[in-house]
């Protein structure tokens, strides 16, 4: 399983967008990049998955570049309610299948008033 | 959509009895369930892959003896915590895949454990 490497903390205000990178130079042709949303004391929550250029939905964006390496999450106009720690995950197919997921450290956003 | 129930959400037992989870997938069938453990202020950690109808696999370090894992059908895992000690205080965390491909990992709410 590819590793992945992402900032243990962000800063943001309400209203700005925020960019969230994660590397993960080891990926696989066959591997998908899935991102997930945790608050306290619930379970991760999908936010959106991609395997190459750019993905968005209702919630975020997902940029990839070509050579798949890296991808930024993209969260427009945050507000308190995406206080939250956010998982860049790699693996096999995505995050369905039967592969197991292996969680990094994940990213701690704060967002302020 | 695809949604997963975890229960009890929070329990709390004495030292040396055992404690059961249960996870379902509430509108789809799940070949394959995780289960993760969670320490506070730390990330994920997987435990083992339960397969249905087959034994599960665990991960290293994880005693299989101590975490009792059942997946009897295609909507319900089970894990048991025997003979709990306030060390398996924890936030167990369970998932379910539908084994398609493109098709996310859902994860239930959660069971924090509190070992008295």
């Amino acid at each position: 399983l590819a590793k992945t490497t992402q900032p243990i903390s962000m800063d943001s205000y309400e209203g700005q967008e925020v960019n969230i990178t994660c590397s993960h130079n080891n990926i696989a042709t066959n591997d998908y990049i899935t991102w997930y949303q945790q608050f306290p004391s619930q379970g991760p929550r999908f936010i959106i998955q991609g395997y190459k250029t750019k993905v968005t939905n209702e919630v975020a964006s997902l940029f990839i570049p070509a050579d798949r390496k890296s991808s930024t999450l993209s969260l427009p106009r945050v507000s308190l309610s995406d206080t939250a720690v956010y998982y860049c995950l790699v693996a096999p197919g995505g995050s369905g299948g039967y592969n197991k997921l292996i969680f990094g450290a994940g990213t701690r956003l704060a967002v302020h008033p | 959509g695809a949604v997963v129930s975890q229960h009890p959400s929070w329990v709390i037992c004495k030292s040396g009895t055992s404690v059961k989870i249960e996870c379902r997938s509430l509108d789809f069938q799940a070949t394959t369930m995780f289960w993760y453990r969670q320490f506070p202020k730390q990330s994920l950690m997987l435990m083992a892959t339960s397969n249905e109808g087959s034994k599960a696999t665990y991960e290293q370090g994880v005693e299989k003896d101590k975490f009792l894992i059942n997946h009897a059908s295609l909507t319900l895992s089970t894990l048991t915590v025997t003979s709990a000690h306030p060390e398996d205080s924890s936030f167990y965390i369970c998932s379910a895949s539908s084994g398609q491909t493109n098709s996310p990992l859902h994860f239930g709410n959660g069971t924090r454990l509190t070992v008295t």
